[in-house]
């Protein structure tokens, strides 16, 4: 196994696009966190999924981000209309029920 | 206030030199206490992963819980150039699906 895999590493968009990102986290961690990281900061939980049920979502998750992770599997963060605060590296991680998280390398997200 | 303040450096140091990383937090609950480190454009990479309050060595590596002060320490023995890399802090409370807090980050550049 090669670790959590995410894609693409980086998005360039225009504002008022969609995107998606997609994460394939370790194949036998049941757990997957959506996290976000901007510039000098640490990152902050947007979301995660127990095997295929999404069970907590932050308030930074605004109604323009959905994920899902069907099956599963992997899982996919989209955002519609992209606004230039938007612009952030997106890290997935994966876990067991334990407490020891492995992160991806991310998806650098530039809106302009 | 943030929950889990981090001094953000820059911190410089000459190749050898013992380094000591801090984070204060806030909120009573974390019981989990790990070290994550971070190269430039790379997901985070745990270091090290203790609970509750006490001392944890792993190898060139010490950390340090002290419940009662809401302070954590990392230090980095004979630190290497190799270990120039932004350092952040995260904990997590008991149940909450190991959601995790971050620190900001400290970046620690260890010179020849």
């Amino acid at each position: 196994d090669t670790g959590v895999s995410q894609d693409p590493r980086h998005k360039i968009t225009k504002r008022g696009q969609n995107v998606t990102f997609r994460c394939d986290p370790i194949s036998e961690h049941n757990r997957l966190y959506w996290y976000r990281q901007t510039l000098g900061q640490g990152p902050e939980f947007l979301t995660y999924f127990q095997n295929e049920a999404q069970l907590e979502k932050s308030r930074l998750l605004s109604d323009r981000f959905s994920a899902e992770r069907p099956k599963g599997s992997f899982s996919t963060l989209e955002i519609q209309r992209t606004e230039q605060g938007d612009s952030a590296m997106y890290l997935c991680a994966s876990s067991t029920q334990g407490r020891s998280y492995t992160f991806g390398s991310g998806t650098r997200l530039t809106v302009v | 206030q943030k929950e889990v303040e981090q001094d953000p450096g820059p911190l410089s140091v000459p190749e050898g030199a013992i380094v000591s990383l801090n984070c204060t937090y806030s909120n009573s609950a974390f019981q989990y206490f790990m070290w994550y480190r971070q190269y430039s454009r790379k997901g985070p990479e745990l270091l090290m992963y203790t609970y509750s309050s006490g001392n944890k060595e792993d190898g060139r590596f010490t950390a340090q819980v002290d419940k009662s002060s809401k302070y954590i320490s990392l230090f980095i023995r004979d630190s290497q150039p190799s270990d120039s890399a932004t350092y952040l802090c995260a904990m997590s409370a008991t149940g909450g699906g190991n959601k995790l807090t971050f620190g900001t980050g400290t970046q620690l550049k260890v010179e020849l």
